[in-house]
């Protein structure tokens, strides 16, 4: 199994500004995931965080909006980026193969 | 992207109740199912994967059953307790391993 780190584990943030939300695994993942469940709704895929490349970007997400790095195989970040009380939600990462995927806790982002 | 559902958005049951939850996904090009449970503030936590069709997994009062032909899997939990109050999501694995997940459960057990 493995263990996943968020940090922070919420922010209240300014319309305008940018949070950059951190994910430790403790052990080497070849996937990683980001994940936004905004009020009321489903834990809805962004992207798959692909080590070495450029991530990979869901149908309604962009990189300038969602910046993604992804040094190695144990660490990703997420920025969200220009930040609008629209992006007030939890974001959650994960990674693991197909049939064993783990999560960190969650980031809860509040824009003002 | 997968179009998973979920049925109902939420339940509350009293304590002893039995229940059961439904997930319906896109039966093309199907690899697996997942089913989580999610309490506020912790991390969603795995209870069952299910990859052919008439699988069935149990762990406790808690069990799953998968029809890939027909594209649905549910969750039965017998004798319902407080602390199995949570969202219950379900998740179809895309072909690049993405998890696309429905909008969730949410049982409450009323003591």
């Amino acid at each position: 199994s493995a263990v996943i780190s968020q940090k922070p584990s919420r922010d209240i943030c300014q319309r305008g500004t940018s949070l950059t939300i951190q994910c430790q695994v403790d052990s080497q993942v070849t996937m990683m995931f980001w994940y936004r469940q905004q009020p009321g709704q489903s834990l809805t895929l962004i992207a798959t965080a692909n080590q070495g490349s450029e991530a990979t970007y869901e149908s309604g997400f962009v990189i300038d909006k969602f910046p993604i790095s992804r040094p190695n195989l144990t660490f990703s970040t997420l920025t969200v980026s220009n930040m609008s009380p629209e992006d007030s939600s939890i974001y959650l990462c994960s990674g693991g193969p197909w049939n064993e995927q783990f999560f960190g806790p969650g980031t809860r982002l509040t824009v003002l | 992207i997968l179009n998973v559902e979920q049925s109902p958005q939420s339940l509350h049951v009293q304590e002893g109740d039995s229940t059961n939850f439904t997930c319906s996904f896109p039966s093309s090009n199907f690899y697996a199912l997942h089913w989580y449970r999610w309490e506020t503030a912790k991390s969603p936590e795995a209870l069952f994967v299910m990859t052919l069709n008439g699988d069935e997994k149990k762990k406790g009062r808690i069990s799953a059953t998968l029809n890939t032909k027909e594209g649905y899997s549910y969750l039965y939990i017998k004798g319902s307790q407080p602390e199995d109050s949570a969202t219950y999501l379900c998740a179809s694995v895309g072909a690049g391993n993405q998890f696309y997940f429905g909008t969730g459960t949410s049982l409450t057990v009323i003591p």
